[in-house]
């Protein structure tokens, strides 16, 4: 199984900044990584896959990078409504997993 | 537009059954790959299994092997998930998810809630 390992677990900062995230995969998955936004009491949406391509409707402040065991997450310039947890998934290998995800606050 | 809608959730005690529904819309059902998630309270996801747009192939994570079932009814636009011999730890909410051709999970429902205890 790959194990999917973000950090950092929590991130504060402040709107307007920008916030990094990372994804690290055990073993290579080549580019097969998605990221997905969860924000409290709603249902996990697709925010990248092929570790850098900006899934429908997707603002473009959001920007993937990587391959193989390390990926990262930009968001350029944070708005509000992107206070929220960041989980990354390979579906490069059955099982699938996910990462155990970051949460992002306000500073 | 995309929904998913599951139901069937509830409260069990250990060792008993349910099984989950995934009603589905605004896409042909019958030519995409499906999923279950699930997510322990405060807890990160955990893939659980898949099912092939026909029905053809299924894969599961270890930990439900030989105790969850996947299906579908194409017909009905519908997906399932019978769990059995369910235990403290499957308690969780499931999700059904549309997979894309590349594979990532383009489209979620908003889950149902499994609570097993005693």
């Amino acid at each position: 199984e790959i194990v999917m390992t973000q950090s950092p677990a929590t991130l504060s900062v402040s709107p307007g900044e920008r916030a990094t995230l990372s994804c690290r995969a055990s073993q290579s998955v080549s580019s097969n990584l998605a990221w997905y936004q969860q924000k409290p009491g709603q249902a996990p949406r697709l925010l990248m896959y092929g570790a850098s391509t900006r899934a429908t409707g997707i603002p473009a402040r959001f920007s993937g990078s990587g391959s193989g065991t390390e990926f990262t997450l930009t968001i350029s310039s944070l708005q509000s409504e992107d206070f929220a947890i960041y989980h990354c998934q390979q579906y490069n290998n059955w099982p699938y997993t996910f990462g155990q995800g970051t949460k992002l606050e306000i500073k | 537009e995309v929904q998913l809608v599951e139901s069937g959730g509830g409260f069990v005690q250990p060792g008993g059954s349910l099984r989950l529904s995934c009603a589905a819309s605004g896409f042909t059902f019958s030519s995409y790959w499906m999923s279950w998630v699930r997510q322990a309270p405060g807890k990160g996801l955990e893939w659980v299994a898949n099912i092939k747009y026909d029905g053809g192939e299924e894969y599961y994570v270890d930990s439900v092997k030989g105790r969850f079932t996947v299906s579908r009814d194409n017909a009905k636009n519908s997906l399932f998930l019978q769990l059995s011999s369910l235990r403290a730890e499957d308690t969780a909410m499931y999700y059904c998810a549309k997979i894309t051709w590349d594979q990532d999970f383009d489209y979620w429902g908003q889950g149902t809630l499994v609570t097993v205890s005693s």
